[in-house]
């Protein structure tokens, strides 16, 4: 079956430090591919996407690229703020939508 | 902007209690989802549907039932709450959309079951 593989946390930064979390699926076809942030007590959001090999997502300074050569997906960004601390949630789905896998989570401290 | 809410941000309930969980979303999604999330688990479907009463088991449906009647509502239904159901509980939806689409998550109900 489908499955995601992210790194363990927590993960603690200074602010403006480079992030790096990585992401690793295995599955059948061609997934979308997804990174998901949730803040403290709040639901899940999107943060950015990808639907095929080679494309790259991007939002608020955050980067992933789908690479189907290392299955991997591994999100990025240059200079963290203390408002980025979160737990980050990788996943991947079925063209319908209808077979969603998360990963287990990456909680991020970022500190002042 | 889409918009899922949920019924509850907290609930407690005892042991061998019904509890009802309730969705509700604004964006005429087909596709609607329940998830459980657990330290160290991540989150962990227990169904979804895909239409007005239609369901799908999810990984861990044990204990759970739900229910759609409405297109914009799904429930989620502990028949004999349990301490091993205290977790907190993630509604979503989408549309079906080639080639792809997005989950909408709402806020999360906290349940405590003593």
């Amino acid at each position: 079956g489908n499955s995601v593989t992210q790194m363990e946390g927590p993960v603690t930064l200074s602010e403006e430090a480079f992030l790096t979390i990585n992401c690793t699926y295995t599955a059948t076809g061609y997934p979308s591919l997804f990174w998901y942030v949730q803040y403290p007590g709040e639901g899940l959001q999107l943060l950015l996407k990808a639907t095929k090999a080679d494309d790259k997502g991007s939002n608020k300074g955050f980067e992933a690229t789908y690479r189907k050569e290392t299955t991997s997906f591994h999100l990025e960004k240059g200079s963290v703020q203390v408002s980025d601390s979160a737990v980050y949630f990788c996943a991947l789905s079925d063209p319908r939508g209808q077979n969603f896998v998360f990963g287990p989570g990456t909680r991020l401290s970022v500190l002042p | 902007d889409v918009k899922v809410t949920q019924s509850s941000r907290y609930l407690v309930k005892r042991t061998g209690e019904k509890v009802f969980l309730e969705c509700v979303q604004d964006m005429d999604h087909e596709n609607m989802f329940w998830y459980r999330q657990d330290p160290g688990l991540g989150l962990r479907l227990i169904y979804f549907s895909y239409d007005v009463k239609m369901k799908e088991k999810g990984d861990i449906p044990e204990g759970y039932s739900v229910s759609r009647e409405k297109k914009e509502r799904f429930s989620l239904i502990l028949e004999s709450a349990s301490t091993n159901q205290t977790s907190m509980y993630l509604c979503a939806s989408s549309f079906v959309r080639e080639p792809t689409d997005t989950q909408y998550f709402g806020p999360g109900t906290r349940l405590t079951v003593l």
